[in-house]
């Protein structure tokens, strides 16, 4: 079982929906990230939490709205998506950034566009 | 942007073969992670390598990190099915925790 939860696991929605998902950890790390995979490709990075204040945006389109409450919890806020956003969203998080710690990921939330 | 090019993208062994998957960049990072992940889960990570000339084992796999700290490599021994996965390498930054994941690798096991 990963120590990374993220739900839902699959979500289902149309382009003028507003959704959420959701990541939670409970090791007391305090770097979360969030992964765009699509099939057959590597994990791409979207967003970079540190010490609860988000850190790094790779040039995200902004509906996709990331928010990290506490320590623990890390979302990701959806609203007017297209098909092409339709991917496995990963979460992960590592003890810090800025060393070779490894990242730890959760199962991902697989997100379909209608 | 620091590169990372895998090899192969896909391969598919018999039972009891051996393979080698490799992860090569111009750039040089402070480490080089492993990672495997199957359908509907998570990159889940193997090994990190941070030493030029590095090699780690773990059971029948053998990861070495070469003397630049630009590339990698995955060995797999006497493959088995349970091998059979989605094998990705990733670097990490000088700059931080930053990771450049490669193309993946998708190794199928056949009995």
């Amino acid at each position: 079982d990963t120590e990374v939860t993220q739900t839902p696991k699959h979500l289902v929605m149309g382009m003028t929906n507003k959704k959420s998902l959701k990541c939670e950890q409970h090791m007391g790390h305090r770097a979360m990230y969030w992964y765009k995979q699509k099939a057959k490709k590597p994990p791409e990075l979207m967003f970079v939490y540190s010490y609860e204040k988000l850190s790094i945006n790779e040039s995200v389109p902004s509906r996709f709205s990331p928010e990290c409450p506490n320590s623990s919890l890390l979302n990701l806020h959806l609203h007017a998506l297209q098909p092409e956003d339709s991917a496995l969203y990963l979460c992960a998080s590592s003890q810090e950034t800025g060393s070779n710690q490894p990242q730890h990921f959760g199962d991902g939330t697989r997100l379909s566009i209608l | 942007t620091q590169l990372l090019e895998q090899s192969p993208q896909f391969l598919s062994i018999q039972e009891g073969e051996n393979l080698t998957v490799y992860c090569n960049s111009s750039s040089v990072f402070s480490s080089l992670q492993w990672y495997r992940q199957e359908p509907g889960e998570g990159p889940v990570l193997l090994v990190t390598v941070v030493t030029g000339g590095e090699v780690k084992k773990l059971k029948r796999l053998t990861f070495q990190f070469g003397d630049a700290r630009k590339d990698s490599s995955l060995h797999i021994t006497a493959a088995q099915p349970g091998d059979t996965g989605l094998y990705l390498c990733a670097g990490v930054s000088n700059a931080g925790n930053m990771l450049t994941f490669g193309g993946g690798t998708r190794l199928m096991v056949k009995p």
